[in-house]
């Protein structure tokens, strides 16, 4: 019954690959988010979405590309994978009245 | 978006009541203030949240200043369990402000509670 599921959990990968993360979630949000986690543990916002429609892009490369197929999923597709988007990948979800963010257990990238 | 000011790390004993304190001094009158946590290797949780009242839930107490320019998040009685780091985040609303959405993270408070 996880509330914020995230899969691959690891992800190892060579510098050049194509990889997606998915994020799906059970507790009917309309928004959901992508933040990472670099090495020195700062947590940075990427993308949000709402009611699959995308409210909020950081600047991101556009190497980085979020997909909402409906609202209870935001997959993370990242193209020509880099040393530096090695990293922890977090999704999260809220429900906007509430204003609450709730975050999946995360996804560790490692780019070799 | 408001920035937020935390000690890098503090140390509490099991059983004490730990006080967290978070400057904001920038705050404007629309913004939140948040407090999250981060268990190492986990994904942040959310811990409580308030605006200008003093609030409590079941995890901890938010103290909110008269001008709102700082705060304290007290943890009653902590236990090894809340070994974490502890993120104070100010925030507007979504809605309706369409940017509400995000938190923006600082580098939070690292926790250590012991035996």
């Amino acid at each position: 019954d996880t509330a914020v599921s995230q899969t691959p959990k690891y992800l190892v990968t060579q510098m050049g690959n194509d990889k997606s993360i998915k994020c799906e979630q059970n507790l009917g949000h309309d928004t959901m988010y992508w933040y990472k986690q670099d090495s020195k543990k700062f947590l940075k916002i990427m993308f949000s979405y709402n009611n699959k429609e995308l409210i909020i892009n950081e600047t991101v490369p556009n190497r980085f590309s979020p997909k909402s197929p409906d609202k209870a999923h935001l997959n993370l597709h990242i193209n020509s994978l880099e040393l530096g988007d090695s990293a922890v990948y977090f999704c999260a979800s809220s429900q906007d009245s509430e204003e609450t963010q709730y975050f999946g257990p995360g996804t560790r990238l490692l780019v070799l | 978006d408001a920035k937020t000011t935390q000690p890098p790390s503090m140390d509490c004993a099991e059983g004490r009541a730990a006080n967290l304190p978070c400057n904001h001094s920038t705050i404007s009158g629309n913004e939140y203030v948040y407090w999250y946590r981060q268990i190492h290797s986990q994904g942040p949780q959310y811990i409580i949240h308030g605006l200008k009242n003093n609030e409590t839930n079941e995890m901890a107490s938010l103290i909110i200043t008269e001008d709102r320019k700082s705060s304290t998040l007290i943890l009653p009685h902590a236990t090894l369990r809340d070994t974490a780091v502890y993120y104070c985040i100010v925030r507007l609303p979504h809605p309706p402000y369409n940017q509400g959405g995000k938190l923006i993270f600082g580098q939070g408070t690292e926790l250590s509670v012991k035996p």
